[in-house]
């Protein structure tokens, strides 16, 4: 596709579920970023990929987060034992890995509600 | 440590008028980067400009332009004859080049209204 898509759009789990949300970036982008947006914490960054290496994992909440990516392109953001503070916009996008970061191109977000 | 402030946490001009936001941020590095993104009500961030520590010079997009001066450790984004389509959240942010993490630290964003 021409942008970023994310899946699902929507998603409402009960605490305690595990969740995986996906990131599809653009075709020939070799960076992807995952960030979250709540009310009350803003819009946080969470991890960056170049390529299928992530750097550095420390701006995951907590360890029930993880996330991977293969192949250098689709990316799964993974959240373990949901709670109800993990409700947030996941956001994702990709940019073409000139350095970090570069322009990116941002994804619709996925919508996570935990009960 | 890294920190970005946007005092104005929201602002409404009227259309055509010109309208400024500020940034304002912190960083021991001498080396890093200074963004701004724009979150429309569709919700879809878009990222507008980004500029590194050792470029001083003001940037002009249309009616966009955003001044960055060191002294002050601003880097404020100025609308010019704004339109109702530039109401939106605008998020100012910074990351640290130098720094082995990767992170993007962001301000709480400025909502801003054009009324018609």
């Amino acid at each position: 596709g021409a942008g970023v898509s994310q899946s699902p759009s929507n998603k409402v789990t009960e605490k305690g579920k595990d969740v995986e949300l996906r990131c599809d970036p653009i075709s020939g982008h070799t960076a992807l970023y995952w960030y979250r947006q709540s009310l009350g914490q803003g819009l946080e960054f969470l991890i960056y990929f170049q390529g299928n290496s992530a750097p550095d994992k420390s701006g995951l909440p907590s360890d029930r987060f993880s996330a991977e990516r293969t192949g250098g392109s689709v990316s799964t953001l993974t959240i373990q034992r949901t709670q109800q503070e993990d409700s947030a916009v996941y956001l994702c996008a990709s940019s073409l890995g000139l350095g970090f970061p570069d322009t990116q191109y941002f994804g619709p977000g996925t919508r996570l509600t935990v009960l | 440590a890294q920190k970005v402030t946007q005092a104005q946490t929201e602002i409404s001009v009227v259309e055509k008028e010109d309208v400024t936001l500020d940034c304002v941020y912190e960083t021991r590095d001498t080396t890093y980067y200074l963004f701004w993104y724009k979150q429309p009500p569709s919700g879809e961030l878009v990222f507008l400009i980004r500029r590194n520590s050792f470029d001083e010079q003001n940037e002009i997009s249309g009616r966009y332009s955003w001044n960055f001066q060191k002294s002050t450790s601003s880097f404020n984004f100025t609308i010019t004859a704004s339109q109702v389509v530039d109401s939106a959240v605008y998020f100012c942010a910074l990351s640290e080049a130098m720094n082995r993490d990767d992170k993007i630290i962001f301000g709480k964003g400025t909502r801003l209204h054009i009324l018609p």
